[in-house]
């Protein structure tokens, strides 16, 4: 049973946000929100997690809703790199296992 | 740090022969797993280990077998290699949980399996 639900695909300017919207609405108390993406056929890369707070890094932020139903990465100024396939993965928080969907393929215009 | 190191990158089989992947980590991780890839799907885990001497299935581990005696490397062999096993094979690991303050799993280049 998937735990999460992406769009299949979504496009975006360079040097605009890109905002993906992630669904998980069964989602348990004890379990966390993590974001991966992997870029062409690489190995998959980890962007950021967060239980219910907003949370900030480097690389990109995660809004999760008050109700933890739903979040959103905010990769605030795409570049052509940040081209990839972006998973949304909903983890139990004494569970090293990660269960990945078939994610959101994101293409950055020029 | 090497990372998470995988070999061989690129492997051609055929139908009923038995190979090793290798999988080496140097970070001195306690978790270590196996996932493959099939074309446009996400990844679906193989086997994992919690640590050395420490097994156990995941979602598809029907024809693959693994074992750790030590902590850093997790071989995934092929017993008898089918079509359907053609896939990418990713190993990833990561610290104990609680260790870190993300959690995260870090990843190896992937190993491309063809069975014909």
């Amino acid at each position: 049973d998937a735990k999460t639900t992406q769009p299949p695909s979504m496009d975006c300017a360079e040097g605009r946000a890109a905002n993906l919207p992630c669904n998980h609405s069964t989602i348990s108390g004890n379990e966390y929100v993590y974001w991966y993406r992997q870029i062409h056929s690489q190995g998959p890369q980890y962007i950021i997690h967060g239980l219910k707070n907003n949370e900030t890094n480097e690389m990109a932020s995660l809004i999760i809703t008050e109700d933890r139903k739903s979040s959103t990465l905010i990769l605030p100024h795409a570049t052509l790199r940040d081209t990839a396939v972006y998973y949304c993965i909903v983890r139990v928080a004494n569970d090293y296992k990660l269960s990945f969907g078939a994610g959101t393929t994101v293409t950055v215009r020029a | 740090n090497a990372g998470v190191t995988q070999t061989p990158k690129f492997q051609v089989l055929k139908t009923g022969q038995s190979m090793t992947l290798q999988c080496a980590q140097d970070m001195n991780h306690e978790y270590m797993s196996w996932y493959r890839q099939d074309p446009g799907m996400g990844l679906r885990l193989i086997h994992y280990s919690v640590g050395a001497g420490i097994t156990d299935q995941g979602e598809v581990p029907n024809g693959y077998n693994v074992s750790r005696s030590t902590t850093e490397d997790f071989p995934l062999r092929l017993l008898s290699a089918a079509p359907s096993q053609t896939s990418v094979y990713f190993c990833a690991s990561s610290y104990r949980l609680g260790q870190t303050n993300t959690g995260e799993l870090f990843f190896g280049e992937g190993s491309r399996l063809t069975v014909l």
